[in-house]
């Protein structure tokens, strides 16, 4: 089974600073994506990011970015020139993506880290 | 927005009561979840559903059981409600975008189990 680990409990950055969130995964698989969710305090789980591990090239979003170690299974999210509305639980996830378009779907299901609260100082 | 709504959005309720929590989504997406959160263990997934009458287990169904007998509803049961139950509750759903399948959550719905 796949299991992905966040490290950092809690982080913390000064606002317009740049932080990184680590996050690694222990597979088995070659073909999966990644994805970074953001919580804030609302509760709403809310898409920042996602990659596909076939692809080299790290995905980038606005201000956030990813850096994809494959061969490490590392997954870091990078967060540029703070906000303080980035301030929230991050969640890394894991998919694989065996048997894509089987009907059964579990291979849809997501493997979640246990999370990263970062706090943004003004 | 994924058009996804969750109700209730709070409820408690006392050990031993049957609890429902529905789902709901405007979309026509063939596959939906439901996951808790609790914390220190991010989020896990109960159950989940890849069609009409299609549902399959998750890593932590003891004690769930789910229903979808349309489209656009899906229905997470807790036959009968104990303390370890009370957590937040996600709805999810699948939507192909660029390519390839991401999970777009609901608000979720905050159960309190006495």
């Amino acid at each position: 089974a796949q299991t992905v680990t966040q490290s950092q409990p809690e982080m913390s950055v000064q606002e317009a600073e740049t932080v990184t969130l680590s996050c690694t995964y222990d597979t088995s698989e070659s073909d999966y994506y990644l994805f970074w969710y953001k919580q804030p305090p609302s509760r709403q789980m809310i898409l920042v990011i996602r990659q596909e591990a076939y692809k080299q090239q790290n995905a980038t979003e606005n201000r956030f970015s990813v850096n994809f170690q494959k061969a490490a299974k590392s997954f870091s999210l990078k967060i540029s020139d703070s906000q303080l509305g980035d301030a929230a639980m991050y969640f890394c996830a894991y998919r694989s993506a065996a048997g894509q378009g089987y009907s059964g779907g579990s291979n849809y299901k997501l493997t979640f880290g246990k999370g990263t609260l970062l706090t943004v100082n003004p | 927005d994924a058009g996804i709504t969750q109700s209730p959005r709070h409820k408690v309720t006392e050990t031993g009561t049957p609890v429902t929590l529905r789902c709901h989504q405007t979309e026509n997406h063939r596959y939906m979840y439901w996951y808790r959160q609790d914390p220190g263990h991010g989020l896990r997934l109960i159950h989940y559903s890849y069609g009409v009458k299609d549902t399959d287990k998750g890593e932590v169904s003891d004690g769930y059981s789910v229903s979808r007998s349309k489209t656009e509803d899906f229905l997470l049961t807790l036959e009968s409600a104990t303390s370890s139950q009370t957590s937040v509750y996600f709805c999810a759903i699948s939507r192909t975008s660029g390519g390839y399948e991401t999970q777009y959550f609901g608000p979720g719905t905050r159960l309190l189990v006495l």
